[in-house]
């Protein structure tokens, strides 16, 4: 069965520095995606980065980069120059394997970040 | 605007009552989805509905019943038979469930019990 695990409960960045929030993952299958979402505590989810398990380089969004490396089976957010506002939950996700067709997400216990001015 | 809107953002329910929530679309997306929430907990699947008219049980659908009787709409009724309701509830909805793409998210419903 596939699963998302995030080790980190909670996390701490000062301002203006980078921070690695870490994923690892399971799966069997050859082909899949991994997603990552923030979650303020207004509590809608906003979708950050996406890498697909073929894409050759690591997925960038602006200050968002993920850490993909596939022989570990893990996919570490990256956020660069933290901000105030980026003090939320984020969690990482897979789709459901591909042997399913029900397209559901499959998310981990998630991060909760907080930055320090 | 395009998007997800769910509603009503708090919602409280007294014990033996069902209660519903509300999740419409104007994405024009195939594919919608009920999504549990507990404190500092990640999203667990109630159900999911990849088509009109039909609709499949999650990993924790129990106590939960749906419908989909138009594209744009997948209300969620919360039954007495669910003992502890008590939780934040996503509606996410994704233009065909076999894509790899993200789900587009709605801004949730807080549902308590008095």
């Amino acid at each position: 069965a596939q699963k998302i695990t995030q080790t980190q409960p909670g996390m701490f960045v000062q301002e203006k520095e980078a921070v690695t929030l870490d994923c690892t993952y399971d799966t069997s299958d050859q082909s899949y995606g991994l997603f990552w979402y923030k979650q303020p505590s207004s509590g809608e989810m906003i979708f950050l980065i996406y890498q697909g398990s073929y894409d050759e380089q690591n997925a960038t969004e602006g200050r968002y980069s993920l850490n993909f490396q596939k022989a570990r089976k893990s996919a570490n957010l990256v956020i660069s120059a933290s901000q105030l506002g980026d003090s939320a939950m984020y969690f990482c996700a897979m789709r459901e394997g591909s042997g399913s067709n029900t397209g559901k997400l499959i998310f981990g216990q998630g991060t909760t970040l907080q930055v320090k001015p | 605007d395009g998007g997800i809107t769910q509603s009503p953002k708090y919602l409280f329910r007294k014990e033996g009552q069902n209660v519903t929530l509300s999740c419409e679309q104007n994405l024009n997306h195939d594919a919608m989805y009920w999504y549990r929430q507990d404190p500092g907990q990640g999203l667990r699947l109630i159900y999911y509905s990849q088509i009109v008219n039909d609709f499949q049980k999650g990993d924790i659908a129990e106590g939960y019943s749906v419908s989909r009787e138009k594209k744009e709409s997948f209300p969620l009724t919360v039954t007495s038979a669910q003992k502890n309701p008590t939780a934040f509830y996503l509606c996410a909805t994704k233009s065909q469930p076999r894509r790899n793409e993200k789900l587009f998210f709605g801004s949730g419903t807080q549902l308590s019990v008095l």
